[in-house]
Parts: structure tokens; sequence; C-alpha cells
């Protein structure tokens, strides 16, 4: 089983809908989690953190779940600049190895 | 901003060569990791090094050595280049550990035929 794991989509919604993609890790010490974004053929770039309480930038708003160990990005008001693969990013406890998931794929369509 | 400069952004090689990837930052951070990125696979750890002179293997280390002479310059290493090691192979650095402020480079696509 993978340490983190992603729909890897693509998801395909029109400019302005709202979109929700979700993440669940393995290991319970998981410490600090992250959403990064890469576009493609580029390198990934933190998108941004995510605390428990929950966490807004804008039209990005960021959940986690430490008992269902599960992590949520929602965008929301969808533009075509935010198609990208959105990665899904892990800190082990004790470890400063950051663990990456897959991605999941994001095509905004006008 | 943090730069995180590799040396080469495609590069085709033969089976058997050795191969070296240059990663420099001009940050002075102290944290710096190679990965390689395969799809289906995501992002592994390959090598990483917390200190000059320092390395540790990550997950993926078979095939490769690193080498940090200097506080900004990461080198990966294949010893023999095989086809199965073509990929995209990304630098990062970090100032501290934590997770937080990791900088990539652009990557290197490498070719091993």
């Amino acid at each position: 089983r993978k340490e983190v794991e992603q729909d890897p989509g693509p998801f395909n919604v029109p400019e302005g809908a709202t979109v929700a993609f979700n993440c669940t890790y393995s290991n319970s010490a998981s410490q600090s989690f992250f959403w990064y974004r890469q576009d493609c053929r580029k390198e990934p770039k933190l998108l941004m953190s995510v605390y428990s309480s929950g966490n807004e930038d804008g039209r990005f708003t960021a959940q986690l779940n430490r008992a269902s160990q599960y992590i949520s990005l929602l965008i929301r008001d969808s533009k075509l600049s935010d198609s990208a693969t959105y990665l899904c990013v892990v800190l082990i406890y004790n470890t400063d190895k950051l663990i990456f998931g897959t991605g999941t794929r994001l095509q905004v369509f006008p | 901003d943090v730069k995180v400069t590799q040396s080469s952004r495609y590069l085709v090689k033969r089976t058997g060569e050795k191969v070296f990837l240059e990663c420099v930052q001009d940050m002075d951070h102290e944290n710096m990791f190679w990965y390689r990125q395969d799809p289906g696979l995501g992002l592994r750890l390959i090598y990483f090094s917390y200190d000059v002179k320092m390395k540790e293997k990550g997950d993926i280390p078979e095939g490769y050595s690193v080498s940090r002479e200097k506080k900004e310059r990461f080198s990966l290493i294949l010893e023999s280049a095989s086809t199965n090691q073509t990929s995209m192979y990304l630098c990062a650095s970090s100032l501290d550990t934590g997770g937080y402020g990791y900088t990539f480079g652009s990557g290197t696509r490498l070719t091993v035929v």
C-alpha cells in the first residue's frame, strides 16, 4: 500500500466550478501536511500547508482529519490557470523527508 | 527567492556510462535532496544530505551515489547508467527540517539508451 494515496484523475471541470481532491495517508506518525502544485513539465511548488484547524488561501481551502488520516483540497471558482497536477505531501514525524502522492490532475476548460 | 539550479534540462546517455547530475542552490540551505519522478509512481527520494560531506540513503538509492563537497552543491551520480534509470530527476533544497520551504530545481530529464 502506498504511503500517500490520491485519485490520479483527471478531473475535468468548467471554469467557475468548485472541485475537491482527497488524499489518504497510511503512517499515523505523519507530522506535517502540504499541497504542492506541479505544472506540466515543471517542478513542484508549494501551494499551501495543511493544518488540523483547516486553512484557507483565497479560493483554496485545505482540511486535515487526523483521525481518518485524510487530507482534502477544495478549489472554488476554478480558473483556467488552475489546470495542473496537485500533489499531496506528508512529512513523517522524526524524519526530515517528504513523502509525495502521485498527484491528481485537474483540467479546467472554458 | 531561493534558486535551485540543475545543470542540464535534457540529457541523453548510453547504457553503462557514468552520469553526473549537478545541483546548486544559492541561499545557504543546509538540506538538499534528490528525487526521481516517474508516471504512476510520483516523486521518490534517492538520497539526501543535511550538511557538507554528509549523505543519507533515501527510498531508492540502488544504482546511485551522491557527493556534497560544498554546501551549495549536491551531485547525483549514476555509476553505470541503465535504461530503467530513464526518468525526470529533481533536486530540492530547504533551510530547515519540518518540510517547510522546499524549493525544487526545474529538473533534468534523463534518457538512457
